[in-house]
Formats: structure tokens, C-alpha cells, sequence
């Protein structure tokens, strides 16, 4: 069975650098075609991807954060680690942690998602 | 960066009763494009990929449409669990992925 769980700080305070890890099962990272990204959600908002690392361990990062995000992985662990720093109230949101895998090449699975509320 | 437009931002329909939800985007995208439902409280998934194609479990009901910057979403007819939002995604920029503002299918 294939799955992935965030997990972090329900809390952090303006300023402070955020991390989340996303523990996934059923799948390896170091499969040709697998990737594991961060997709975000703010209350009662769409959906923004933030980033992906792959089967390579290439990384990929949205334009609009990338000065603030690291993705990294530690595949012993099945762990997939997302940090973004200098933490905001605007950047309350829910942060999902989600597979992609070759065909269908899109977001097959998601995880629950975790509650990040920035405020000091 | 490609912007996904959405429309209409809420339908309001009767179950039973035919949704058509619309997708376009600033660029072409090929046929590079996906939906995903999401209910109150849960993550999203994937429902359509590749603009017609019916992601693994889903029923027929729902189907795909258009390539380019016009794509469509059709619910041939509306069940209970399919009152949710529905968003766009492209992945023609790979892996510059963005999604639409998504459209809430409210009942009637």
C-alpha cells in the first residue's frame, strides 16, 4: 500500500525557518520516473506547487519561492524533507506532500496534509 | 508562468444533472493538463490526466476534454460525492507546475 504522511510544526513564529517531512511507503524514490513534491494550500484557497525532487535526486522549485525553499532526501528513511525559510502569516496554509510517478506523470497520490499556521 | 483561468467559479446544479467546468490556460499546453476533485477536508486527487484520460478507479461519468488553452471537465451526471472543488493543473512547463483558481460544484 502507497503512502504519505507530513509531518511538522503545527505553530512557527514570523521569521523562523520551517521544516517538514514527508514519510512515504509503497514506492521508492530512486525508481526510474518517481518524484515527491510540496504542494500548498493557504485556508479557503487553490492549490500552489512549491517543489519536486526526483528518482535523480534533481530538484525543482517554484520561481516565486525558490530563494526561500530546500528539498532534500534521505531515501534509507523513505523521508523527503521540505524547508523554507523567513516564515510569514501569508504563508498559512496546509502543506501537502504528493507522488508523482511515470504515467501518469501527475500528482497520483497525496498525503493528508499538515496544518502550518505562521503567527507570532 | 502559465496562469489557468477557471470557469465558472461556482455551479449549482441538481444531482442527476450534467457539469461542465472550464479550464484555460495563458499558453498552449499541449494536452498536458489534469483535474483533481477535492472535498471539505481532504487532500486532492487526481481524476483526469493528459486532458481525456481517466486516472485509475474513476467512474465514467467523468470525462476530458480539449488541448491547447480550452479544456473541459464533463460530469455526465452528478452524484451525491460529487458535490467538491475542482481543479486544473499543467504540467507542459515541466516541472513549472500550476494550477487553477479551481470551481465549486455546489447543490442546488
Amino acid at each position: 500500500q502507497v503512502t504519505l504522511r507530513e509531518s511538522g510544526p503545527a505553530l512557527v513564529r514570523p521569521t523562523e525557518t520551517l521544516t517538514l517531512t514527508c514519510t512515504f511507503s509503497g514506492f521508492s524514490l530512486t525508481t526510474s520516473g518517481m518524484c515527491v513534491s510540496w504542494v500548498r494550500q493557504p485556508p479557503g484557497k487553490a492549490l500552489e506547487w512549491l517543489a519536486l525532487i526526483d528518482w535523480d535526486d534533481d530538484k525543482y522549485y517554484s520561481t516565486s519561492l525558490k530563494t526561500r525553499l530546500t528539498i532534500s532526501r534521505d531515501t534509507s528513511k523513505n523521508q523527503v524533507v521540505l524547508t523554507m525559510t523567513n516564515m510569514d502569516p501569508v504563508d498559512t496554509a496546509t502543506y501537502y506532500c504528493a507522488r508523482i510517478s511515470r504515467e501518469p506523470w501527475y500528482f497520483d497520490l497525496w498525503g493528508r496534509g499538515t496544518l502550518v499556521t505562521v503567527s507570532s | 508562468e502559465i496562469v489557468l483561468t477557471q470557469s465558472p467559479a461556482t455551479l449549482s446544479l441538481s444531482p442527476g444533472e450534467r457539469a461542465t467546468l472550464s479550464c484555460r490556460a495563458s499558453q498552449s499546453v499541449s494536452r498536458y493538463l489534469a483535474w483533481y476533485q477535492q472535498k471539505p477536508g481532504q487532500a486532492p486527487s487526481l481524476l483526469i490526466y493528459d486532458a481525456s484520460n481517466r486516472a485509475t478507479g474513476i467512474p465514467a461519468r467523468f470525462s476530458g476534454s480539449g488541448s491547447g488553452t480550452d479544456f473541459t471537465l464533463t460530469i455526465s451526471s452528478l452524484e451525491p460525492e460529487d458535490f467538491a472543488v475542482y481543479y486544473c493543473q499543467q504540467r507542459n512547463n515541466w516541472p513549472l507546475f500550476t494550477f487553477g483558481p479551481g470551481t465549486r460544484v455546489d447543490i442546488k
